[in-house]
């Protein structure tokens, strides 16, 4: 267990408006990432941290941006939410030469 | 750019029924391979990674091999616990720890 929570791990809300998902870990990792996982698509790469207030965009950046204050909190926030970014977002933590592993998601709704 | 391409999309096999999946992947430099498993409303579980032609992993009813070109996780004598989604990542040389998944392959195991 890599000791990691999403928070929420349900929501649905309306287009147009600001979603924060936040990633909590317990492990001290040094890199989080955020993904989102479609049918179809499989799991891309959002954005990702390699420190404390060191981030990167991934594959599907657009329309997402992160903040990472604290080692153990990573903050994926939608500024304006739209029906294409429904789906299913992970968190992930890894350190230098060791895989990554995932917490349990959250399922994010937006009608 | 890094690609990853799993087959087949699916397979059901009975309960005994020993198989292969496969993962083939075109990267600059790879560091790592990865495979890890998905229950459905979990996040991906680790399971193994490989680093070099050659090399092979077991655990379980799973054995993981890698070529120069793709990699393949056996599953002998399958049980229906088995079933689950089974995605491959690869990473390569000055990634900064990103991974490159798959779409997955989901197995279905029949008692």
């Amino acid at each position: 267990d890599a000791g990691i929570t999403q928070s929420p791990r349900h929501k649905v809300t309306e287009t147009g408006t600001p979603v924060t998902l936040r990633c909590h870990q317990t492990e001290n990792h040094r890199y989080m990432y955020w993904y989102r996982q479609d049918p179809g698509h499989g799991l891309r790469l959002i954005h990702y941290s390699y420190g404390v207030k060191d981030t990167d965009k991934g594959e599907v950046s657009d329309g997402y941006s992160v903040s990472r204050s604290k080692t153990e909190d990573f903050l994926l926030t939608l500024e304006s939410a739209t029906s294409s970014q429904t789906s299913v977002y992970f968190c992930a933590t890894g350190t230098d030469n060791q895989p990554q592993h995932f917490g349990d998601g959250t399922r994010l709704s937006i009608l | 750019e890094d690609q990853v391409t799993q087959s087949p999309e699916a397979l059901r096999l009975q309960e005994g029924e020993s198989s292969s999946l496969n993962c083939s992947y075109t990267v600059s430099g790879l560091r790592g391979l990865f495979w890890y498993r998905q229950d459905p409303g979990k996040g991906p579980e680790f399971l193994f990674t490989l680093y070099s032609a050659g090399e092979e992993k077991e655990k379980e009813r799973l054995k993981a091999t890698l070529t120069k070109k793709e990699s393949f996780l056996h599953i002998t004598a399958p049980k229906p616990e088995d079933s689950a989604t089974y995605l491959c990542a690869v990473i390569h040389t000055g990634a900064n720890s990103k991974l490159t998944f798959g779409k997955g392959i989901t197995l279905s195991v029949r008692p």
